[in-house]
């Protein structure tokens, strides 16, 4: 098993700014994925996390506005850049061990954000 | 990628069995079967997974279908604490794409 502790767990910023969400493992992990699920809504996948190499963007996230950095195994950060109100959502941090759906995956608390 | 139908919502009584139905007929051949529950304020959480075969854990059973288009959770037991939004998902291309899920209310 793999416990994920994200980081804050809540925030409350102005619109413009930007804010920084950080999420640490307790064990090595191949896969590191960042989702997003606005308020009533189900989730969705941001990007994938890689190791030493530029994240892989889903269809309709880009770097400019979800920066990426996964310095090691066992570590990550999200920013959301230059928020506006439509960014207010909980944010997750997910990892799995192999990339290949035979184990379970980890989600993290989420960070709950909100931009006025 | 491959997408899951789920309906919104389901109503069970208190220590009775739910079965929680999920179809997925673009499924392809090496995509898993996972189905996870996320209770109130609380990220997902795994509950099973599978390929073809039916699988049983301590939390609950996995159906599948032998053409694979569609699965069952089954929670033998329902209890206050099962009332979740629950996800089936298929574990392809090295990610987890989630659906909508259906809301299950635990009537006691």
């Amino acid at each position: 098993s793999a416990v994920i502790s994200q980081k804050p767990s809540r925030d409350i910023c102005q619109r413009g700014t930007s804010l920084t969400i950080q999420c640490q493992v307790d064990s090595q992990v191949t896969m590191m994925f960042w989702y997003r699920q606005q308020p009533g809504q189900s989730l969705t996948l941001i990007a994938t996390a890689n190791q030493g190499s530029e994240a892989t963007y889903e269809s309709g996230f880009v770097i400019d506005k979800f920066p990426i950095s996964r310095p090691n195994l066992t570590f990550s950060t999200l920013t959301v850049s230059n928020m506006s109100p439509e960014d207010s959502s909980i944010y997750l941090c997910s990892v799995e061990d192999l990339g290949t759906g035979t184990t379970e995956a980890f989600f993290g608390q989420g960070t709950r954000l909100t931009v006025v | 990628d491959a997408k899951t139908t789920q309906p919104n919502s389901m109503e069970s009584n208190e220590e009775e069995p739910v079965h929680l139905p999920c179809n997925h007929s673009t499924i392809s051949g090496t995509d898993y079967i996972h189905w996870y529950r996320q209770l109130p304020s609380q990220g997902p959480e795994y509950v099973i997974h599978g390929l073809t075969s039916n699988v049983n854990n301590r939390m609950a059973s996995l159906a599948i279908a032998e053409d694979r288009k569609s699965s069952t959770l089954i929670l033998h037991r329902a209890t206050l604490r099962d009332a979740a939004v629950y996800y089936c998902i298929l574990f392809g291309n090295e990610k987890l794409t989630f659906g909508t899920g259906t809301r299950l209310t635990i009537i006691p």
